[in-house]
């Protein structure tokens, strides 16, 4: 069975441009969250998806920061325009349905750099 | 709010030594406690939980036991082997809300 899927693995860009990353949650999982991962830090909430809803996006700067998951599958996370703190690891983890946060599954992340 | 500390790293030892990884944490309520490790370029994976006080959570020879009184959750293992270089994070379940947070993680170096 195929692991929650993440593209791309590394991105560099320039401050004040736009990146996207996506993620390919495991098959069936109805529940799919993103996390940004500071440097030495551990991962952090952004944002929780239950199909196409997003049910927790408290922690999501809202002000260039935005996710979508239009058909409740993959998803899609954007920054627009990126700062240089915005360089970190971002996450994708998916679960099943009514399953408890800790039994989710992560993907092994993007690790975007701002120049 | 409700937090995690763990030790800092690396951790660096030799094979078959002994293993410790101290996590304390503050938490109201009574949050379940995990180990999450994150191998070198994979994504995080559960290694064990304990959901209540007196838990003990077991895998891969690991164990950490839930200690109310201390409010720790410490990593253990005999005897270490080089695969288990990786990056270790302690985590708490927050009971409302059922939201993981993390510790900053510790790096864990095993020479043989």
């Amino acid at each position: 069975e195929a692991g929650v899927v993440q593209s791309p693995r590394y991105k560099i860009i320039e401050k004040k441009q736009p990146v996207a990353f996506w993620c390919n949650p495991i098959s069936g999982h109805n529940t799919l969250y993103w996390y940004l991962q500071n440097l030495g830090q551990g991962p952090e909430l952004l944002i929780r998806y239950e199909n196409e809803e997003a049910v927790d996006d408290s922690q999501l700067p809202k002000d260039r920061f935005s996710a979508e998951r239009l058909k409740g599958v993959d998803s899609t996370l954007k920054i627009q325009p990126a700062k240089l703190e915005d360089s970190a690891v971002y996450l994708c983890a998916s679960s099943l349905e009514g399953q408890l946060s800790y039994e989710q599954y992560f993907g092994p992340g993007t690790r975007l750099t701002v120049t | 709010g409700d937090s995690v500390t763990q030790m800092e790293g690396p951790v660096t030892l030799s094979e078959e030594a002994f293993l410790t990884i101290n996590c304390t944490y503050t938490a109201t309520g009574y949050p379940s406690l995990f180990w999450y490790v994150q191998y070198p370029g994979e994504g995080l994976q559960l290694l064990l939980k304990a959901t209540k006080a007196d838990d003990k959570g077991s895998n891969k020879g690991f164990e950490a036991t839930y200690r109310k009184e201390t409010t720790s959750f410490h990593l253990e293992k005999g005897s270490v082997q080089v695969s288990d270089s990786a990056v270790y994070f302690c985590a708490l379940s927050d009971q409302n809300t059922d939201k993981l947070i993390f510790g900053t993680g510790t790096r864990l170096q095993v020479f043989p």
